[in-house]
C-alpha cells in the first residue's frame, strides 16, 4: 500500500460529459502529480501541484484542469470528454516538489468513455 | 528532448533463469533515474532511485545499476511472483520549478514455473 488513495476506481461515462477524479496524497507529502496511462502512450505527465500551488504542466489538454486544496488532496477535472480520453489516470505524491524524491503512486482511476 | 527507451518490450523467463532489463536515456542533467514495478490493475510501485554513474542498489532478487547512458535491472533467479511490468523513468525539469517523471514504455516480464 503506497498510502496514496484515488477515487473512484472505475468511471464509465459518455462523450461530452464532465468527471472529477480525486486523490489523497501520502501523509506528509506536499506535492501531487497527475499522470495519464494509455496502451499506446505509456505514462504521460499531466500536471503537478505543490502545497496548493500549480508547479508544472505537462501534456495536459485545455479541457482538463486540476487543483490542490488546503488539506492537500487534489482533484482532476476532465470535461467535454472524448473517446480518446479513455485511459488510466494516476495520482502520485512526494515529500517535496523540487528535489529528487521518489513519487509514490495510487492505484488509479480507470475512465471509460462510451 | 529527454527520452527513455526500454528493452526488450517483453521477456519470458523460466523460474531461476537470470536476465537483465535495459533502460537507455538521454536527459540534460540527470537528477535521478527511477525503477518501478507495475502489476496489472495497480499503480507503479517504487523500487529504486539511482543518482550517479556507477551507483548500484539491491532489493531481494533485483539489482539496479547506472551508467552515463543507461541503467540495467538485473533479476537473479526470478520467481513467478516477479512477473510484472518494470518501468524506468528519469526526472526531468518542467517549467521553472517543477519536476516530472519521464517514463519509458516498460518491459513486461513473465516468469513461468
Amino acid at each position: 500500500d503506497s498510502g496514496v488513495t484515488q477515487t473512484p476506481k472505475h468511471l464509465i461515462t459518455a462523450t461530452g460529459q464532465r468527471v472529477t477524479l480525486r486523490c489523497s496524497p501520502r501523509s506528509g507529502d506536499l506535492s501531487v502529480y497527475w499522470y495519464q496511462q494509455s496502451l499506446d502512450q505509456g505514462l504521460q505527465f499531466l500536471i503537478q501541484y505543490y502545497n496548493g500551488e500549480e508547479r508544472a504542466k505537462g501534456n495536459i489538454l485545455e479541457r482538463f484542469s486540476a487543483q490542490q486544496f488546503p488539506d492537500l488532496h487534489s482533484e482532476l477535472n476532465l470535461s467535454s470528454l472524448e473517446l480518446g480520453d479513455s485511459a488510466l489516470y494516476f495520482c502520485a505524491s512526494s515529500v517535496e516538489g523540487e528535489r529528487d524524491q521518489p513519487q509514490h503512486f495510487g492505484d488509479g482511476t480507470r475512465l471509460s468513455i462510451l | 528532448e529527454d527520452q527513455v527507451t526500454q528493452s526488450p518490450e517483453a521477456l519470458r523467463l523460466q523460474e531461476g533463469e537470470s536476465s537483465s532489463l535495459n533502460c537507455s536515456y538521454t536527459v540534460s542533467g540527470l537528477r535521478g533515474l527511477f525503477w518501478y514495478r507495475q502489476d496489472p490493475g495497480k499503480g507503479p510501485e517504487f523500487l529504486f532511485t539511482l543518482y550517479s554513474a556507477g551507483e548500484e542498489k539491491e532489493k531481494e532478487r533485483l539489482k539496479a545499476t547506472l551508467t552515463k547512458k543507461e541503467s540495467f535491472l538485473h533479476i537473479t533467479a526470478p520467481k513467478p511472483e516477479d512477473s510484472a511490468t518494470y518501468l524506468c523513468a528519469v526526472q526531468a525539469k518542467v517549467a521553472n520549478s517543477g519536476y516530472a517523471l519521464n517514463f519509458g514504455k516498460g518491459t513486461s516480464l513473465l516468469v513461468t514455473p
